[in-house]
């Protein structure tokens, strides 16, 4: 079964720290990957999108992909509490499969 | 990216009713896919909808509870038929496609459905 792990938190952070939400996968056949941010009754919204091995960074986030390990990350530099949301990832082989998604909150 | 208007964005229904849920893309698209996200829990994929041809449904999902179309690359509807309470859930449109939209997936607003 093709599987996308995330840890479900909450991860509690303070405002001004960073952030770090992890994602592991089982499916090698998987090309990309992709951190959407889901604040509670909204539909999910893309945040980043990584292709290669290595960093890909977009302002105060930055994509982590280690195909090797199987795993993705993100990071949240300067966490604010508008950041508070459920981040989740997702791998694309031939559709997306999510992962459960990790609540983090950003304390003030 | 994609401007999706799905609709509608909530209703109550009653026990053993229907309710067809619409969206609408701003641009054609190369894929359309419905699904249902429940309290608390990820988004589960229901099924791929196809233009032209029957939806590719996932595991657990069947036509006859969740019929969907797609008569054009630009709209599509997924109706939940017989609804009982644990249908309700929030049901999400997404796309995808080529061209600018690439293999990224976006979603609709979703509709956020509760069953009496």
């Amino acid at each position: 079964q093709k599987e996308v792990e995330q840890n479900s938190g909450p991860l509690s952070v303070p405002e001004g720290a960073i952030a770090s939400l992890n994602c592991t996968y089982s499916d090698r056949g998987s090309q990309s990957f992709f951190w959407y941010r889901q604040y509670s009754g909204k539909s999910p919204e893309l945040i980043m999108s990584i292709y290669s091995n290595g960093d890909k960074e977009d302002g105060r986030f930055t994509a982590q992909l280690n195909k090797a390990s199987q795993y993705v990350s993100l990071l949240i530099r300067d966490s604010q509490p508008s950041d508070s949301a459920t981040y989740l990832c997702a791998g694309a082989g031939n559709m997306l499969t999510f992962g459960g998604g990790t609540r983090l909150m950003v304390k003030p | 990216s994609a401007v999706i208007s799905q609709k509608p964005s909530r209703d109550i229904c009653q026990r053993g009713t229907s309710l067809t849920i619409q969206c609408q893309v701003d641009s054609q698209v190369t894929m359309m896919f419905w699904y249902r996200q429940q309290p608390g829990q990820s988004l589960t994929l229901i099924a791929t909808a196809n233009q032209g041809s029957e939806a590719t449904y996932e595991s657990g999902f069947v036509i006859d509870k969740f019929p969907i179309s797609r008569p054009n690359l630009t709209f599509s509807t997924l109706t939940v038929s017989n609804m009982s309470p644990e249908d309700s859930s929030i049901y999400l449109c997404s796309v995808s496609g080529r061209g600018s939209l690439g293999n990224i997936q976006y979603f609709g607003a979703g509709t956020r459905l509760s069953v009496l």
